[in-house]
C-alpha cells in the first residue's frame, strides 16, 4: 500500500509561469514532508521541507504548502526554469528505532519539463 | 566537505561474484542508509545504521550484508546476486531530525548478468 502517493507522473510548463507538484499521503503520523530533485544518473537532491505542524515554507522560488486535513501537499516554483527540468519526488519521514535516524517513504515521482 | 561519494559509480558482475559498494561522507553525519532504486520506481529503504550500529534491515536478502566501519563510511557487501537485483544503490546520511532531509550520494548503477 502507497503511503505517499504523486499521481502526475509528468507535467510540462512554460518557462517563466508557475509549476505546481503535488502529493498526497495517507499516514497521519509522518513528521516531516520534504522534495527532492533528480536528474538521470545522479542522485536525489534536497530541496525544501515542512513540518507536519506547519501549512506553508518558503525558499526562494521554491514553496511547500501542507493541508493536514485533506493530507496534501504541494510544491510551487515560481518562476519555472529550464534547468528546473528534473524528476521530483515527495517524500514523508518517520522516525526509527535508532537514535537520530529516520526513514524517507517516496512517492513514485514527477517528471517536470519546463520549455523555454 | 558536503558531499557523499559513492564508489563505484556502475559495476557490472556475474551471479558468483562477490564485490562490495563504499560510501563515504564527511559531514559528521551519524546516520547512514542504503536505499535501493529500480527504473521508473521511488528509492526503497534496505538498512539504517545509527552512530555506526545497524539498527533497520528491511527484509533484504541476505546476499547483500552491510557493514559500518566507521562514522564516515559505509559498505554494502554484494554476493551471489540475482538479475533482479539490478538496480541503482543510493547511499545517504542524515543529520538528527528530518528538516534537511538525506543527503544522498550520487549512486551505484549495478548490473548482475
Amino acid at each position: 500500500d502507497q503511503q505517499v502517493k504523486q499521481n502526475s507522473p509528468s507535467l510540462s510548463v512554460q518557462e517563466g509561469r508557475i509549476s505546481i507538484l503535488n502529493c498526497d499521503y495517507t499516514n497521519s503520523m509522518f513528521d516531516y514532508f520534504l522534495w527532492y530533485k533528480k536528474y538521470p544518473a545522479e542522485g536525489p537532491t534536497f530541496l525544501i521541507s515542512i513540518s507536519s505542524i506547519k501549512d506553508k515554507n518558503e525558499d526562494g522560488r521554491f514553496t511547500v504548502f501542507l493541508n493536514k486535513s485533506a493530507k496534501h501537499l504541494s510544491l510551487h516554483i515560481v518562476p519555472s526554469q529550464p534547468g528546473d527540468s528534473a524528476v521530483y519526488f515527495c517524500a514523508a519521514s518517520g522516525a526509527l528505532s535508532g537514535a537520530g535516524s529516520y526513514q524517507l517513504t517516496f512517492g513514485k515521482g514527477t517528471k517536470l519539463s519546463v520549455i523555454p | 566537505d558536503t558531499e557523499v561519494t559513492q564508489t563505484p559509480k556502475h559495476l557490472v558482475m556475474g551471479m558468483t561474484n562477490k564485490k562490495s559498494l563504499k560510501c563515504e561522507q564527511h559531514m559528521g553525519h551519524r546516520a547512514m542508509y542504503w536505499y535501493k532504486q529500480k527504473a521508473k520506481k521511488p528509492p526503497e529503504l534496505m538498512f539504517v545504521y545509527s552512530y555506526e550500529k545497524l539498527s533497520i534491515n528491511e527484509s533484504v536478502p541476505s546476499r547483500f550484508s552491510p557493514e559500518c566501519p566507521n562514522s564516515s563510511l559505509l559498505n554494502l557487501h554484494l554476493h551471489a546476486l540475482q538479475p533482479e537485483d539490478s538496480a541503482l544503490y543510493l547511499c545517504a546520511s542524515s543529520q538528527l531530525g528530518a528538516y534537511y532531509g538525506y543527503t544522498f550520494g550520487s549512486g551505484t548503477r549495478l548490473t548482475v548478468v
